[in-house]
């Protein structure tokens, strides 16, 4: 029982804004939506997360609907190094969160 | 500077073997996790601790082993009751548990068989 679909990869030109879709309509009221992007053997790096509210910090913005069904990551300015497989995730209860399979980002030059 | 240090980078198990993952944080973090993930496919949650000498199975606890008998490690075992151990383990902490805090990752650990 998926709790978050993404697609499966984008590309987006350098130096314009990426902006990376999930769905997770079966959100409950107090699962927040945690976003990570991991490259190739590495640990997944921290991006976002958010609530109800839209958020933005020095990395990306995040998008949450008001239905809070789906969300948006936005990096505005892509670099190559932002190159990345980006994971939505729904934090399901205290110590839970269920990673979907992510969506691979190419930057292209 | 503050982390999460895991190792070996890379481990190869044989038959029938016994092979342990470390995972040290000197974040002082109470909460700590075990995550494996197979190519191409998400993280999935094998087991978490959010207290010293207390520990939780996750979804796919079969074939492994943990202890937490200090704040700062949260080693994994993976037995030889684990028939598909091939995958990269990725150790994680938050400062409790909390809902709303954030994972800190360390840079995984690649299991193969022999």
């Amino acid at each position: 029982d998926a709790k978050t679909t993404q697609p499966p990869s984008m590309d987006c030109a350098e130096g314009r804004a990426a902006n990376l879709p999930c769905n997770h309509s079966t959100i409950s009221g107090n699962e927040y939506v945690y976003w990570y992007r991991q490259i190739h053997s590495q640990g997944p790096q921290y991006i976002i997360h958010g609530l109800k509210n839209n958020e933005t910090n020095e990395m990306a913005s995040l998008i949450i609907t008001e239905d809070r069904k789906s969300s948006t990551l936005i990096l505005p300015h892509a670099t190559l190094r932002d190159t990345a497989v980006y994971y939505c995730i729904v934090r399901v209860g205290l110590n839970q969160f269920y990673f979907g399979t992510g969506t691979s980002l190419t930057v292209i030059p | 500077d503050g982390g999460i240090t895991q190792s070996p980078k890379y481990l190869f198990r044989k038959e029938g073997q016994n092979v342990t993952l470390s995972c040290e944080q000197n974040l002082n973090h109470d909460a700590m996790y075990w995550y494996r993930q197979d190519p191409g496919q998400g993280l999935r949650l094998i087991y978490y601790s959010q207290i010293v000498n207390d520990f939780q199975k996750g979804d796919i606890a079969e074939g492994y082993s943990v202890s937490r008998e200090k704040k700062e490690s949260f080693p994994l075992t993976v037995t030889s009751a684990q028939k598909n151990p091939t995958a990269f383990y990725l150790c994680a902490s938050s400062i409790t548990g909390a809902i709303g805090e954030k994972l800190f990752f360390g840079s995984g650990t690649q299991l193969s068989v022999l």
